[in-house]
């Protein structure tokens, strides 16, 4: 069975200070990694998404995710936070040969000014 | 349409009425899916379409949640005798080949209250 963790339903971070999301899932077989990004009162958006090849990905936004298969994890990172990055982050997989996400239960970033 | 529409945005039910939510995929996207997100939650998967055909029902909760996608396009889930534990966002998202979830772009969902 598919499962995907991420730790910290919440995290706080200053405007301008690194974007640390954490994402750790369970798998015998590497699936496809994403991150979604969902604002109050709308529909998932992707971020970046790993599928195959360079495991260090880049997404929108400046956000970019490193899978790395020893530690099972697809941690998101992003340099510098902006105000507009407060959302909720969704991190989520697929099985290379499946057809259905399973997600984790998000978690929820603020921004301080 | 230039992305997945859902109908209506928000619905409010009383325990026990029926409801029909709508999905307008990407035109001519092949495969459609339905997820539930609970308030708080990560969204579960519920149900897979390819074209008009219903290939994975596997995550529907009970025989009250029903779904359709008469021809291949729109797709509407319904919901019979709704419960409080109904209450969530319903969550669409189509992708333009076979079984490619990995592809798949979301509407903005309907949040459904039951009271």
């Amino acid at each position: 069975a598919q499962s995907v963790t991420q730790l910290g339903s919440h995290v706080s971070v200053s405007e301008g200070a690194l974007v640390l999301l954490r994402c750790n899932y369970s798998s015998s077989v590497p699936p496809y990694l994403f991150w979604y990004v969902q604002y109050p009162n709308q529909g998932l958006q992707l971020l970046l998404k790993y599928t195959t090849g360079a495991t260090l990905v880049k997404g929108i936004n400046g956000f970019e995710a490193e899978f790395k298969k020893s530690e099972t994890s697809f941690h998101l990172t992003k340099p510098s936070a902006h105000m507009s990055d407060a959302a909720e982050y969704f991190c989520a997989v697929i099985l290379n040969t499946g057809n259905q996400f399973y997600f984790g239960t998000g978690t929820s970033l603020t921004v301080i000014p | 349409g230039a992305g997945v529409s859902q109908s209506p945005r928000y619905k409010v039910a009383k325990r026990g009425q029926d409801v029909a939510l709508r999905c307008d995929p990407i035109s001519g996207h092949v495969s459609l899916f339905w997820y539930q997100q609970a308030l708080g939650q990560g969204p579960e998967f519920l149900t897979y379409f390819q074209n008009e055909a219903q290939l994975d029902k596997s995550g529907l909760p009970s025989d009250r949640f029903f779904a359709e996608r008469p021809e291949g396009s729109v797709s509407t889930l319904k919901i019979q005798r709704t419960q409080q534990e109904d209450s969530a966002v319903y969550l669409c998202a189509s992708s333009q080949r076979e079984g490619q979830a990995s592809e798949a772009f979301f509407g903005q969902g309907t949040r459904l209250t039951v009271v």
